[in-house]
């Protein structure tokens, strides 16, 4: 199972692009990366996901450099509601036994 | 997309009963869920892994008596927590695949999560 590295925290304010670095070493051949977001007192929820160079939906942007060593999940100009621990995760499918890291926690400032 | 709903969303119960959550998907049938546990401010921790029709596989360190997991139907996995004690309160979440979305991928849905809180 890959295990992922994050920082821990980090803060941002309000209008500003947020990049959030995660490390996964050991990410094999057929793993995906998927980033959830968790605000307190509710379940992960689904940001985006990507298994190589970029990919970008309506709330995220996801770069992921050839080696697969990392990932960034980008947010553009986040609000104070984008204040939440964001979650890398790394598996594919057979391997939906996933072990969370500690996350990033994201405190967005006014 | 898909939908894994909980219940109980908060329970609060004296020490000494025993607690039942529920884990529904909602629109897909899951072969396979997950529970999680998260105390406050700490990442989830996986518990163990659901399977329909057979007996759960637990993590190392949860006790298998203690946290009864039943997945009797594709669409529902419960979680019971027995004789629950203080140390038992914590915020537990399931989650599950759909095996039907297309490319798989790996992607979870997790449920809105179950607040336990034994007095």
């Amino acid at each position: 199972l890959a295990k992922t590295t994050q920082p821990i925290s980090m803060d941002s304010y309000e209008g500003q692009e947020v990049n959030i670095t995660c490390s996964h070493n050991n990410i094999a051949t057929n793993d995906y990366i998927t980033w959830y977001q968790q605000f307190p007192s509710q379940g992960p929820r689904f940001i985006i996901q990507g298994y190589k160079t970029k990919v970008t939906n309506e709330v995220a942007s996801l770069f992921i450099p050839a080696d697969r060593k990392s990932s960034t999940l980008s947010l553009p100009r986040v609000s104070l509601s984008d204040t939440a621990v964001y979650y890398c995760l790394v598996g594919s499918s057979g391997t939906y036994k996933y072990i969370f890291g500690t996350g990033t926690r994201l405190k967005v400032l006014a | 997309g898909a939908v894994v709903s909980q219940h109980p969303s908060r329970v609060i119960c004296k020490s000494g009963t025993s607690v039942k959550i529920e884990c529904r998907s909602l629109d897909f049938q899951a072969t396979t869920m997950f529970w999680y546990r998260q105390f406050p401010k700490q990442s989830l921790m996986l518990m163990a892994t659901s399977n329909e029709g057979s007996k759960a596989t637990y993590e190392q360190g949860v006790e298998k008596d203690k946290f009864l997991i039943n997945h009797a139907s594709l669409t529902l996995s419960t979680l019971t927590v027995t004789s629950a004690h203080p140390e038992d309160s914590s915020f537990y979440i399931c989650s599950a695949r759909d095996p039907l979305a297309g490319v798989d991928t790996g992607e979870l849905f997790f449920g809105e999560g179950s607040r336990l809180t034994v007095l």
